[in-house]
């Protein structure tokens, strides 16, 4: 079974600097996708960013991008320019390529706070 | 084009009650996917059903707890008498036709066992 860790329970930014959420999984798959879910104090799940593993290239959107190590297991999400509203709980999230074996496995989250 | 709805956003049961949490997925999505989160803690995998059909319900719990996506209507999930432990956030997600696609969360629903 796939597992997800995400060992920084909380995390603290100022605003306007960059701050960089860990995270690593375990899988004996080859292929897969993973995703980094930010949770407001609405409890909304929010994308923020996805990955496939087949792709060597980091994704990117806006302020938010990853660095995918595929050996290590390890995709860490870096937010910059950090604003007010990011101030969250932030999940990874592991998915299988598998057909039929599409539910996403999360880590226990990270909690950023953003200090004005 | 509206997203995954949920309904109702909160619910408050008495032990020994039935609980019946609806979800409407997106615009011309047909896999819907159910979530738990307790207190303080991550998403947890319930069920997996597409329209008419359950793919996957390795998460659910085996008694008291139950869901179907029927061929007209939202997807419900379904917890007949309610513990004080099925206090959680539930969340439903859905995705269009290809598996490789991602799959998008609704608001959730609170519910409160009292």
């Amino acid at each position: 079974a796939q597992t997800v860790t995400q060992s920084q329970p909380e995390m603290s930014v100022q605003e306007a600097e960059t701050v960089t959420l860990s995270c690593t999984y375990d899988t004996s798959e080859s292929d897969y996708y993973l995703f980094w879910y930010k949770q407001p104090p609405s409890r909304q799940m929010i994308l923020v960013i996805r990955q496939e593993a087949y792709k060597q290239q980091n994704a990117t959107e806006n302020r938010f991008s990853v660095n995918f190590q595929k050996a290590a297991k390890s995709f860490s999400l870096k937010i910059s320019d950090s604003q007010l509203g990011d101030a969250a709980m932030y999940f990874c999230a592991y998915r299988s390529s598998n057909f039929g074996n599409e539910k996403l496995t999360f880590g226990t989250g990270t909690r950023l706070t953003i200090i004005p | 084009n509206a997203g995954v709805m949920q309904n109702p956003r909160h619910l408050v049961r008495r032990r020994g009650q039935e609980a019946r949490l609806r979800c409407s997925p997106m615009k011309g999505h047909s896999h819907v996917y159910w979530y738990r989160q307790l207190p303080e803690e991550g998403l947890k995998f319930m069920v997996y059903l597409q329209k008419e059909n359950i793919i996957d319900e390795s998460g659910m719990p085996k008694e008291r707890f139950s869901a179907e996506f029927p061929k007209e209507g939202p997807s419900i999930l379904r917890i007949q008498q309610v513990v004080r432990g099925d206090s959680a956030a539930y969340f439903c997600a859905s995705r269009g036709a290809t598996p490789q696609e991602t799959q998008y969360f609704g608001p959730g629903t609170r519910l409160l066992v009292l």
